[in-house]
C-alpha cells in the first residue's frame, strides 16, 4: 500500500500521560498536514510541513503539542500531559505540490482516546 | 479569515433521487474549493475540486459542484444517488494568498440514501 499511513490506528491513555503518533506521507510527497477531528465536526487543522520545514501552526496547537518532520520524510505528532479534552481522531495527509492546489491525501487516521 | 459552511448536517433521501448538498465559503483572496468524502469507517477522500478554469467540476461517480463567486457557494449535487453514496461529505476551502496556507474544512453532511 503506498497512501499514507498512521501509527498507532487507536491510542488509550489515561490523562496526564504522554502519547506520540507517527505519519508515513506517500514517498515523493513534500507536504505533510496534521488535523484533528472530533465527532461531528470536520477536520481542524493544526500544522503543515515543506520538507522538514513547519510553515504554519494553529492557534490550536497548545504548548503541549509539538509536531515534527525531521528529515522531511515521516513526521511525529505528540501530546504531552493529555487531557480529557485531547480525544479526537487526529488525521495526517501529505500532498506533492504547494500553494494551496494541491490534492492532499489523507491516512486513515489516530483515534486517541485519553480516560 | 477562512471559513466554511454546510448548510446541513443530515440529509436524508431516497435512492435514485436527485440531491445537492450545500456549502458556502468566506475568504478574503482567492480560493481554491475542495469536496472530501468519508464512507463509514474509511478516510477521506478527494471527490472534486475547483482550481480555476471551468466553473463546473466533476467526480467519477457522477458528483458534479459549481463554483459562484458571486454568492460564494460550491454546491455539490447528484442527479441519481444510490445506497452506496451515503457517507459524511466534506466542503472545504484554501487560499493562495500571502503569508501562509492552510484548509478549512466544513462541518460535514451526512448524506443518508434510503431504498
Amino acid at each position: 500500500d503506498t497512501g499514507v499511513s498512521q501509527n498507532p490506528r487507536h491510542k488509550i491513555t489515561k490523562r496526564g500521560q504522554n502519547v506520540t503518533f507517527r505519519c508515513d506521507p506517500i514517498s515523493e510527497h513534500n507536504r505533510l498536514y496534521w488535523y484533528r477531528q472530533t465527532l461531528g465536526q470536520g477536520p481542524e487543522f493544526l500544522t503543515y510541513f515543506q520538507n522538514e520545514a513547519q510553515l504554519e501552526k494553529s492557534r490550536l496547537l497548545s504548548d503541549r503539542f509539538s509536531a515534527e518532520r525531521p528529515k522531511g520524510s515521516f513526521s511525529t505528532l505528540e501530546i504531552q500531559r493529555t487531557e480529557q479534552g485531547d480525544s479526537a481522531m487526529y488525521l495526517c495527509a501529505s500532498s506533492l505540490e504547494g500553494g494551496g492546489r494541491d490534492t492532499q491525501y489523507f491516512g486513515p487516521g489516530t483515534r486517541l482516546t485519553v480516560l | 479569515a477562512q471559513s466554511v459552511t454546510q448548510l446541513d448536517s443530515q440529509v436524508p433521501v431516497f435512492e435514485e433521487a436527485p440531491v445537492e448538498l450545500r456549502c458556502n465559503y468566506s475568504s478574503s483572496v482567492s480560493v481554491y474549493l475542495f469536496w472530501y468524502v468519508q464512507y463509514p469507517n474509511q478516510g477521506l477522500q478527494l471527490l472534486l475540486k475547483y482550481l480555476s478554469g471551468s466553473t463546473l467540476v466533476e467526480s467519477i461517480n457522477g458528483f458534479e459542484a459549481e463554483f459562484n463567486k458571486s454568492q460564494t457557494s460550491f454546491h455539490l449535487r447528484k442527479p441519481s444517488v444510490h445506497i452506496s453514496d451515503t457517507a459524511e461529505y466534506f466542503c472545504a476551502v484554501s487560499d493562495h494568498g500571502a503569508g501562509g496556507f492552510k484548509t478549512i474544512f466544513g462541518a460535514g453532511t451526512r448524506l443518508f440514501v434510503k431504498a
